[in-house]
């Protein structure tokens, strides 16, 4: 079983739309999540970090639910930039980062 | 100038070579990671490194070895590359956890194409 699981899509959306992607965690002991984008051929960046109690970036809110195990990242208002792979990642210990294959999402004018 | 640095950034060889890739960082950090990403497999921990005297493996090591050769230099060899590591390599870095177990971001470096044929 891989330590992060995610919905690889494409989600394909209309500008504006709403879209959220969920990430679920196979190690109950995972104390750090996180939402990084990564574009075509280009290395991850950090979009978020999650809390526990929720956090809101923005157009961008991330959760997490410990007791089932898995984190979500909603986009509001979505822009043709925001176009890129959302990897899923999640550490224990601090560590070693388990990365998500990602899931894609693309915005269509 | 980028903060982490890789070379090269695309390499072709040849089954058998013995290959090295280089990542320098000028963020200061102690933490520096070697990674592998393969598509539909995301990105997969090769080695990482704590400081210049603690190197540990990841996952996904054999068939590769690491070096530390300064706080801001980490390198990756393959001894004798084969084709299935053939893959999109990053190098990140980050600092350690806060006293109070903050978190913890890594940078990446913009990755080095390697296609082993």
């Amino acid at each position: 079983r891989k330590e992060v699981e995610q919905d690889p899509g494409p989600f394909n959306v209309p500008e504006g739309a709403t879209v959220a992607f969920n990430c679920t965690y196979s190690n109950s002991a995972s104390q750090s999540f996180f939402w990084y984008r990564q574009d075509c051929r280009k290395e991850p960046k950090l979009l978020m970090s999650v809390y526990s109690s929720g956090n809101e970036d923005g157009r961008f809110t991330a959760q997490l639910n410990r007791a089932s195990q898995y984190i979500s990242l909603l986009i509001r208002d979505s822009k043709l930039s925001d176009s890129a792979t959302y990897l899923c990642v999640v550490n224990y210990n601090f560590n070693k980062f388990y990365f998500g294959s990602g899931t894609k999402l693309n915005v269509k004018p | 100038d980028a903060d982490v640095t890789q070379t090269p950034r695309n390499r072709i060889t040849k089954t058998g070579k013995r290959i090295m890739l280089e990542c320098s960082q000028t963020k200061g950090h102690d933490r520096m990671y070697w990674y592998r990403q393969d598509p539909g497999l995301g990105l997969r921990l090769i080695y990482y490194s704590f400081d210049v005297k603690d190197i540990n493996k990841g996952e996904i090591s054999d068939g590769y070895s690491v070096s530390r050769q300064a706080q801001a230099k980490f390198s990756l060899s393959l001894e004798s590359a084969i084709p299935n590591q053939t893959a999109l390599y990053f190098c990140a870095t980050s600092e350690p956890p806060g006293l109070a177990g903050g978190w913890n971001e890594q940078f990446f470096g913009p990755g080095t194409r390697l296609t082993v044929l």
